[in-house]
Parts: C-alpha cells; structure tokens; sequence
C-alpha cells in the first residue's frame, strides 16, 4: 500500500510570507501527527489531528497551525516566516493514534526561509 | 533539558565492528522507541519495548530496555554500510501519537 505523502519535498520562502505543506496519510489512518526537524533542536512534535478534530498540540507559536480534513489528508500552515522555521517538517500517520501503535512517517518537506 | 538523551552524539566506525548506542532518562516509561532515519527520508520504526529487561533482537540489532524502564540500548554486530543513519529513541508521552524523540545518535559505517 502506498505510504505517508508529504508534498512538496522543498520549498523556499523570503521571511513574512507563509507557507501551506499537505500530507496524505496511509489509507485508512485516522490519526496525523506533525512533528518538525533541525539540528540544533531534533524532532520536536507540533501537533496531532484525529477525525479532523486537534488532539494534542506541542509548545510551538501560534504561527504554527494545522487542519485536517474528512478524507485524513492534513495540512499544516505557518504564517509570516522567520529564519529559524528552516528545518524539515515532518508528517506521521497511524490507524487510530493510540499509544504505543506504530506511526509511519513521509519523506518530509524541506524548508528554507531567506 | 531533553527528556530523553543518547550517546553517543556521532560515531564514525568500520565495516565489521560492533557498537552500542544508549538512551537515558531520568523519567520512568510504559514503552519506548527506536527508529533509525536515513538521509532524505523519515524515521523509520524498529522496535518497540515494553517490559523491563526485555531483550529483543532484529537481526545484528539487539535491543534492551532497562530494568527500571528508565533506559534503553541498541547493540550492533558487525555493523555494515546499511546501517548508517540517524538512530532516534522515542517515547509516547501524551494520549496519542505524540511521540517524544531523543537528541539522536548520527551512524557512519565505513568500508
């Protein structure tokens, strides 16, 4: 079966702007789970959606927000860009987001803010 | 202060030697993690430990989790070129799916 979809793969956005990345989770996940990337801070987790609803959210800025939408696929938004927002983004789906169940994860978006 | 912390940071070895990367907390878990992330791609599932003691094996990976299920390890044998990577531990800390990762311990196996 196909695996986690994250589109697109780069990106490169001037500081202010805003940016929307989608990910299309494995058919038949519920459960979608952003989690974001650099060097200096590691995999930190932003938010987790599950039957379109926001489940849990980490400690990142207002900026940083999310949908889903009925079919699963969601979307995370950042608005008016900073550098330090350059990092890998990073999507994970599972069949119904319980713990311990396992998450699988796209290729992830790459981001550069300049 | 990370939650969960691995060492070592980076390690650079030959083809064929063995090495073991650790997983430290100072926080009891119900489970924990291991993924291994290569270049390009996300994180990818390994294992996951549930009891304290337990040993599993994935081939040359073996894994254990300590007995106060405070700590973890991950011992290679005769590691090889394919096992370069990222290797995160992880732990699920809220109600679902939000997974807490560790700082990381970057692989390079050489020839």
């Amino acid at each position: 079966k196909a695996g986690v979809t994250q589109t697109p793969r780069y990106l490169i956005k001037t500081r202010g702007q805003q940016v929307t990345l989608s990910c299309s989770p494995i058919s038949g996940h519920r459960s979608v789970s952003w989690y974001q990337q650099t060097p200096g801070q590691g995999l930190q987790f932003l938010f987790e959606y599950f039957s379109e609803t926001q489940r849990n959210k980490g400690n990142f800025p207002g900026r940083f927000s999310g949908r889903q939408f009925s079919n699963s696929r969601s979307e995370m938004n950042v608005s008016t860009l900073e550098l330090g927002d350059s990092a890998l983004y990073l999507c994970a789906s599972s069949l119904l987001g319980r713990t311990n169940t396992e998450a699988f994860f796209g290729q992830g978006t790459r981001l550069t803010v300049v | 202060t990370q939650l969960l912390e691995q060492s070592p940071q980076f390690l650079s070895i030959q083809e064929g030697e063995n090495l073991t990367v650790y997983c430290n907390s100072s926080s009891v878990f119900s489970s924990l993690q291991w993924y291994r992330q290569e270049p390009g791609e996300g994180p990818v599932l390994l294992v996951t430990v549930v009891t304290g003691g337990e040993v599993k094996k994935l081939k040359r990976l073996t894994f254990q989790f300590g007995d106060a299920r405070k700590d973890s390890s991950l011992h290679i044998t005769a590691a090889q070129t394919g096992d370069t990577g990222l290797y995160l531990c992880a732990v699920d800390t809220g109600t679902a799916s939000k997974l807490t990762f560790g700082t990381g311990t970057r692989l390079q196996v050489m020839l």
